[in-house]
């Protein structure tokens, strides 16, 4: 079963504005990723966030970690058309610092900026 | 070398065939995961390698088999599957330190159709 849930499911804006995704997820994690994937393809690593850690910043992207409401957001500022794309949150479960590796993906919003 | 290889890049097979879908990377991490996903889906893991060992099986059917010749190379073998497994197979490679499994790297796919 699918841990996280992601809202919105879609995002549309314009070249410029800035896009906000947020993750909920069930039980206790290890850390919570972000990927992007582009038509279909691959997915792209974004960023890495521990449980013991509240925010983290990368480039234009700011996420954040509430684990006491089990919630996560990725902040994308001064989004671009490159940036289009399905947006995942996926999480590593094991409490007490323990990552088994096992990604457990949210359904994804779909990301469209408009140039 | 910071990529992921998966080929074929498409397969069409049918019901009683036997294929084989293949993944590398060199860069030297000990964990190797496949996924498989569903158009308009999050991935789903289906198996986890640390290690060149199965440390994770999703419950997946048998049909689908997954081998780790050495470090490096991952490779899932597929027989006698169903059309309903039609999906983009992504193979996936992690470091692995002090049992801790880190953000993950991701090959382009394998679309896969079964007639």
């Amino acid at each position: 079963s699918q841990q996280g849930e992601e809202d919105p499911q879609a995002l549309s804006i314009q070249e410029g504005e800035n896009a906000t995704m947020n993750c909920s997820y069930k039980t206790s994690i290890n850390n919570l990723q972000w990927y992007r994937q582009n038509s279909g393809r691959g997915l792209v690593h974004l960023i890495l966030i521990r449980s013991n850690e509240r925010e983290k910043h990368s480039g234009r992207l700011r996420v954040t970690l509430d684990t006491s409401k089990k919630s996560s957001s990725l902040l994308i500022t001064a989004s671009r058309a490159a940036d289009t794309a399905s947006y995942f949150c996926a999480t590593d479960g094991g409490a007490g610092g323990t990552s088994y590796g096992k990604l457990t993906f949210g359904q994804g919003t779909i990301l469209t900026v408009h140039p | 070398d910071t990529e992921v290889t998966q080929t074929p890049k498409h397969l069409v097979m049918g019901m009683t065939n036997k294929k084989s879908l293949k993944c590398e990377q060199h860069m030297g991490h000990r964990a190797m995961y496949w996924y498989k996903q569903k158009a308009k889906k999050p991935p789903e893991l289906m198996f986890v390698y640390s290690y060149e060992k199965l440390s994770i099986n999703e419950s997946v059917p048998s049909r689908f088999s997954p081998e780790c010749p050495n470090s490096s190379l991952l490779n899932l073998h597929l027989h006698a599957l169903q059309p309903e497994d039609s999906a983009l197979y992504l193979c996936a490679s992690s470091h692995l330190a002090g049992g801790s499994y880190n953000e993950q790297f991701f090959g382009p796919g394998t679309r896969l159709t079964v007639l």
